[in-house]
């Protein structure tokens, strides 16, 4: 029963490239979020998706960074014009429903980006 | 808005010993809360969650916490350490209400375990 999937592990991209993160849910999980943490920091909520829905966003950089769940295949985060700043490790979590309280997230290994 | 202080970033104990990681947190109604466990190159996996059951909640691998309302806080503790235990420690809170699904998590919290 294989857990979030999260892919690639690392990622080094050059400062103004693009970089493309992906994440496969849990089976039988329809609801994603996507968590930056920075060195020595906690994880910071960036967005949570469903099928085809961007539910909440409010944790998303204003640019550069954009986030889908395509109604077949994984959700993609998105980061235009990388900057050094963007150095982080990038977490994917599911979950059945968007209830935390009987059904909580499950995580996937992290994508560790580091921008040269 | 809600908030999570981890106070001491690293933690060390003795093999055998007692483990106290310590969490306290900031919010205008009472909130669910979790601990979470990192080990390197990981992701995070769930150790526990209080969500207004029982005060004290058991997790796994011999961990429990304690939610004291009256201190905001929501400390972890197991009895006697072992050494597959050093890891990171994360405590998160979430809004009992509408936006549950948003986990606001501390600093995090090293526990190294010495034989």
């Amino acid at each position: 029963n294989a857990g979030v999937m999260q892919n690639p592990r690392h990622l080094v991209r050059r400062r103004g490239q693009e970089a493309r993160l992906r994440c496969s849910p849990m089976k039988g999980h329809s609801h994603v979020y996507w968590y930056r943490q920075l060195p020595e920091e906690g994880l910071k909520f960036m967005v949570y998706l469903q099928k085809e829905n961007i539910i909440d966003e409010s944790g998303m950089p204003k640019e550069r960074f954009s986030a889908e769940f395509p109604k077949e295949g994984p959700s993609i985060l998105r980061i235009q014009q990388v900057v050094r700043g963007d150095s982080a490790a990038y977490f994917c979590a599911s979950s059945p429903s968007g209830q935390v309280s009987n059904q909580p997230q499950h995580f996937g290994d992290g994508t560790r980006l580091s921008i040269l | 808005a809600q908030s999570v202080t981890q106070l001491g970033s690293h933690v060390s104990v003795s093999e055998g010993a007692l483990v106290l990681l310590r969490c306290n947190y900031s919010s205008s109604v009472p909130p669910y809360l979790f601990w979470y466990v990192q080990y390197p190159n990981q992701g995070l996996q769930l150790l526990l969650k209080y969500t207004s059951a029982a005060t004290l909640v058991k997790g796994i691998n011999g961990f429990e916490a304690e939610f004291k309302k009256s201190e905001t806080s929501f400390h972890l503790t197991k009895p006697s350490a072992h050494m597959s235990d050093a890891a990171e420690y994360f405590c998160a809170v979430s809004p009992s209400g509408g936006s549950n699904y948003k986990l606001t998590f501390g600093k995090g919290t090293l526990l190294t375990v010495n034989p």
